[in-house]
């Protein structure tokens, strides 16, 4: 059975902080990694795609892998109170379909 | 223009009727997808199609069939609606199957009374 597994949250930070957001997954054979934003009553937005270790930052977010450790992280700087959402993790095996987390609340009060 | 669009946005129907949702996308994807999202806020896929193959059938009743007339629409029809079948059901489309990133329409909220 494969999983992702996040902390359901909420996660709450101030304005201007990092807020940081993590994920397992137990797939060891998962080649690609994903961060959808879901807003209350909207669909699955997709903010960040990781194939590699390592960072990769666009903007303010810097999505971390290591598939070592089978782990998979978000970092969203300078947060914003527009940041506030869940936040949803997704694996891909190839030729199977997104395997979603439950997602993270994350709540950014100004 | 939108990229990936569903219709319709809201279905509020009785039990044991048959309803149907379209997507339509316009991104010139190769693959489409149904997803599931219960009252948990679970998002799990249901079916893949790519090129009008279905290539992905996760657990689903039967009263679920989706059917794909060209690779830029995918429909999902459902037969004697249940209460457990109220959710919000996403369609999604990527370049092609596999490790692609995938683009969600914007939801049809069903609601089964």
């Amino acid at each position: 059975q494969k999983e992702v597994e996040q902390n359901s949250g909420p996660l709450s930070v101030p304005e201007g902080a990092i807020a940081s957001l993590n994920c397992t997954y137990s797939d060891r054979g998962s080649q690609s990694f994903f961060w959808y934003r879901q807003y209350s009553g909207k669909s699955p937005e997709l903010i960040m795609s990781i194939y590699s270790n390592g960072d990769k930052e666009d903007g303010r977010f810097t999505a971390q892998l290591n598939k070592a450790s089978q782990y998979v992280s978000l970092l969203i700087r300078d947060s914003q109170p527009s940041d506030s959402a869940t936040y949803l993790c997704a694996v891909n095996q190839a030729g199977t379909a997104l395997i979603f987390g439950k997602g993270t609340t994350l709540s950014v009060s100004s | 223009d939108t990229a990936v669009s569903q219709t319709p946005k809201y279905l509020v129907t009785q039990m044991g009727n048959d309803k149907s949702i379209k997507c339509e996308q316009n991104l010139g994807h190769d693959t489409m997808y149904w997803y599931k999202q219960d009252s948990k806020k679970f998002l799990k896929i249901m079916f893949s199609y790519n090129n009008k193959e279905l290539i992905i059938n996760e657990t689903v009743p039967n009263r679920f069939s989706p059917k794909s007339p060209d690779k830029a629409h995918l429909n999902l029809h459902i037969n004697s609606l249940e209460l457990g079948d109220s959710a919000v059901y996403f369609c999604a489309s990527s370049r092609a199957a596999g490790n692609y990133e995938q683009y969600f329409g914007p939801g049809t909220r069903l609601t089964v009374t």
